[in-house]
C-alpha cells in the first residue's frame, strides 16, 4: 500500500510569487491536514480537510488556503510568498478526521528568497 | 491555553545506552497522546498512541508511559542505536471534538559510536 506523496519535494520561489502544493493521501483515506514546520516554531497546523470539506483551520493569514477534490487528493497554496513562508510542509492523512491515527508524507522543502 | 512543553530540547548520548525523553501537557480536556519519530528531512513517523485510559506502550525498543493526572509522558528509548538519532515529537489530541492536534516542539536526539 504506498504511503502518502507530495510533490513537489523541493521548491525555490520569490518574494510575492504564489506556490501550490500537493499531497496524495493513502489510498481509501479521506481526512487531509497540512501542516508548516520550522526550526524555531515546530509543527503548526494548517488546516484540515474530510470529504473536500475544510473541517479545521490554523493560525495562519489568509495567503495560505486549500482545497481537495473528490479523489481526496489535497493541494494547498500561498500567494504572495514571505521570507517566513520558508519552511517544510507537511500533510498528513487518515482515514477518518485528525484525532485518529495520522501519517505523514515526506513533506515539500519550500524556500523563499 | 493548551500546550505541549518538551524537554530536554536537545541530547546526546552514547550508543547502547537508554534515554529519557519527557513530555509535560496542560491540555485539558485530553483524547491521547501520541510520540512521533521525525528523520531530518522525513515526514513524521507514529511510535506509539495512548489513551487516557493507558499508562503504558510500547514499540520495540520505544517505551512510552503517560500519568493522566500530572499530565506527563515520557517515552523512554532502551539500547539506544545510531537510527534513533531523530526528533521525537509529542502530540496531544484535546477532547473537546476539536480535533486540533496540539504540537510539541520537540527533542533532538542524537546517538553517537
Amino acid at each position: 500500500k504506498a504511503g502518502v506523496t507530495q510533490t513537489p519535494r523541493y521548491l525555490i520561489k520569490t518574494r510575492g510569487q504564489q506556490v501550490t502544493l500537493s499531497c496524495s493521501p493513502i489510498s481509501g483515506h479521506r481526512s487531509v491536514s497540512w501542516y508548516q514546520q520550522t526550526p524555531g516554531q515546530g509543527l503548526q497546523f494548517l488546516f484540515e480537510y474530510f470529504s473536500e470539506t475544510q473541517r479545521n483551520k490554523g493560525n495562519f493569514p489568509g495567503r495560505f488556503s486549500g482545497r481537495q477534490f473528490s479523489n481526496s487528493r489535497s493541494e494547498m497554496n500561498v500567494s504572495t510568498l514571505e521570507l517566513g513562508d520558508s519552511a517544510l510542509y507537511l500533510c498528513a492523512s487518515s482515514l477518518v478526521p485528525s484525532a485518529h491515527e495520522q501519517y505523514f508524507g515526506p513533506g515539500t522543502r519550500l524556500t523563499v528568497t | 491555553k493548551n500546550q505541549v512543553e518538551q524537554s530536554p530540547q536537545s541530547l546526546i548520548i552514547l550508543e547502547g545506552k537508554n534515554c529519557t525523553l519527557q513530555c509535560n501537557y496542560t491540555v485539558s480536556p485530553f483524547s491521547n497522546l501520541r510520540w512521533y519519530k521525525q528523520d531530518t528531512g522525513r515526514g513524521p513517523v507514529s511510535l506509539t498512541i495512548m489513551t487516557f485510559s493507558e499508562n503504558t506502550k510500547s514499540n520495540g525498543r520505544y517505551t512510552a508511559t503517560l500519568d493522566a493526572d500530572t499530565k506527563q509522558s515520557s517515552l523512554h528509548i532502551t539500547a539506544s542505536q545510531l537510527s534513533d538519532s531523530a526528533s521525537y515529537i509529542c502530540v496531544v489530541t484535546p477532547g473537546d471534538n476539536t480535533d486540533k492536534l496540539i504540537f510539541g516542539t520537540g527533542t533532538r536526539l542524537q546517538v553517537f559510536p
